[in-house]
């Protein structure tokens, strides 16, 4: 099946840093990539919708200036965590979809990033 | 808006024995269904899912889902699970481009 890969798979930053990671679809090429933040024993949330070449689309809620997605590349997109306070601590993960002419049919899933501000 | 309610937050079953983990969902028109499966500290895998044609889905790992359009359920069972099965399942039913989330389930596999 298609691989997505994301990096780092965790990081430790001080309070008031921002924290870039990336999404990578391997072996595929996605026009769409979705970020998604998890709490603990908690399901994923979508925060955004990322399309190659154009701006993001955020769910409500979501700052999008605190949460910069970047979508470069078909097989690249990147979340960048602006001045991360503790608050921001999660687990985050991003997919990668396959479309058919029908709308979505999969997504693949990243391995995810644990974020701890401390 | 879509929705998908799992009912069950956590299923405790023993080594070997079967276990469903029931998945209902919201909608009116044709959809996408899935069930992934999140092991600790990781991302999600697909298990299965359903897209058109025969209603009963084999996933991975010895996995299988019967979509069933009347009760809008997609439940997704193992007839002897392992202790590997230890983890978190989600259920998931597509809305347009995005994909919804149940609120998952917790299977414990007792020894």
């Amino acid at each position: 099946g298609a691989v997505v890969s994301q990096h780092p798979s965790w990081v430790i930053c001080k309070s008031g840093t921002s924290v870039k990671i990336e999404c990578r679809s391997l072996d595929f090429q996605a026009t769409t990539m979705f970020w998604y933040r998890q709490f603990p024993k908690q399901s994923l949330m979508l925060m955004a919708t990322s399309n190659e070449g154009s701006k993001a689309t955020y769910e409500q809620g979501v700052e999008k200036d605190k949460f910069l997605i970047n979508h470069a590349s078909l097989t690249l997109s990147t979340l960048t965590v602006t001045s991360a306070h503790p608050e921001d601590s999660s687990f985050y993960i991003c997919s990668a979809s396959v479309t058919s002419g029908r709308g979505l049919e999969t997504q693949y899933f990243g391995p995810g990033t644990r974020l701890l501000v401390l | 808006a879509q929705s998908v309610t799992q009912l069950d937050s956590q299923v405790p079953v023993f080594e070997e024995a079967p276990v469903e983990l029931r998945c209902n969902y919201s909608s009116s028109v044709s959809v996408y269904l899935f069930w992934y499966v999140q092991y600790p500290n990781q991302g999600l895998q697909l298990l299965l899912k359903y897209l058109s044609g025969s209603t009963l889905v084999k996933g991975i790992n010895g996995f299988e889902a019967e979509f069933n359009k009347s009760q809008t359920s997609f439940h997704l069972r193992k007839p002897s699970v392992h202790i590997s099965d230890t983890a978190e399942y989600f259920c998931a039913v597509s809305e347009g481009d995005k994909i919804i989330f149940g609120k998952g389930t917790r299977l414990h596999i007792l020894p």
